[in-house]
C-alpha cells in the first residue's frame, strides 16, 4: 500500500515569487510512480508533472520541477515565478509499478497573493 | 493530450432511485479506468479500477452492490450509484490510461452528484 503525506493544508505567496510544495511518500514498491496534480475550484484535475522511481533527473515541465530525493522519500513540486492563475489545489500522488489507481494526499491550498 | 468526458456533469437525484455516470476516453482506448470518489474539500479517494471486459476491482470499504461499475467497452465504463442515500453525495471523476504510455491517467471533468 501506498502513502502520501502534504503537510501544507494552505499556502499564501506573493506572486512572481517561487514556492515549494511539500510532499512526502511511502511505498513498499520498488517501482513507482510520483505524481502533481493542479485542481482548480472548476473541479479538473490537471496534470502537471511525474516522475519515476528509477529517474535519476529531476521532471522539469516548464515552469514546474520535481525535486525527488529518493532517500528521503520526499517529492517537493516547485513552482517558478508564480502566476495569479497558479492559484488552486495541488495534490501528490503516488501509484505502483502495475496498472493501479492513484493514492493522493490531503493536497495544498495555494493562493497567490498580487 | 488525450480527452476523458464524462456524462452528466452534474446530478441531482432523490433518495432511493439510482444514478448512472458515464466515462469515455474519446481519442484513445482505454484498457483500464478508474473511478475516484472527492468530498468537499478533501482529497481523491480510489474507489474502484475498472478493466474492460472484467469485473470491476474494488477498494476495501467501498460496497461493490451499491457502486455498480461496467467496462462495456474499450472507450465507455459506467458507475451506477444504486439506491442512492444522502450521504452518497459527491464529486465524481474517473481517469483512463492510455496503453500507449506507461504512466499517465487522463481525467473527466468529474459528476456532481447531489442526492436529496
Amino acid at each position: 500500500a501506498q502513502k502520501i503525506t502534504q503537510t501544507q493544508p494552505g499556502m499564501f505567496v506573493q506572486e512572481k515569487e517561487a514556492v515549494t510544495l511539500d510532499c512526502t511518500y511511502d511505498t513498499s514498491d520498488q517501482s513507482y510512480g510520483l505524481f502533481w496534480y493542479k485542481q482548480p475550484s472548476s473541479g479538473e484535475m490537471i496534470f502537471l508533472i511525474y516522475q519515476g522511481s528509477y529517474d535519476e533527473q529531476n521532471a522539469t515541465e516548464g515552469r514546474y520541477s520535481l525535486n525527488f530525493q529518493k532517500a528521503r522519500k520526499s517529492a517537493n513540486l516547485v513552482i517558478s515565478a508564480s502566476q495569479l492563475g497558479d492559484s488552486a489545489m495541488y495534490f501528490c500522488a503516488t501509484t505502483g509499478g502495475g496498472a493501479d489507481g492513484l493514492t493522493f494526499g490531503k493536497g495544498t491550498h495555494l493562493i497567490i497573493q498580487p | 493530450g488525450a480527452v476523458v468526458s464524462q456524462h452528466p456533469s452534474w446530478v441531482i437525484c432523490k433518495s432511493g432511485t439510482s444514478v448512472k455516470i458515464e466515462c469515455r476516453s474519446l481519442d484513445f482506448q482505454a484498457t483500464t479506468m478508474f473511478w475516484y470518489r472527492q468530498f468537499p474539500k478533501q482529497s481523491l479517494m480510489l474507489m474502484a479500477t475498472s478493466n474492460e471486459g472484467s469485473k470491476a476491482t474494488y477498494e476495501q470499504g467501498v460496497e461493490k452492490d451499491k457502486f455498480l461499475i461496467n467496462h462495456a467497452s474499450l472507450t465507455l465504463s459506467t458507475l451506477t450509484v444504486t439506491s442512492a442515500h444522502p450521504e452518497d453525495s459527491s464529486f465524481y471523476i474517473c481517469s483512463a490510461r492510455d496503453p500507449q504510455f506507461s504512466y499517465e491517467q487522463y481525467f473527466g471533468p468529474g459528476t456532481r452528484l447531489t442526492v436529496t
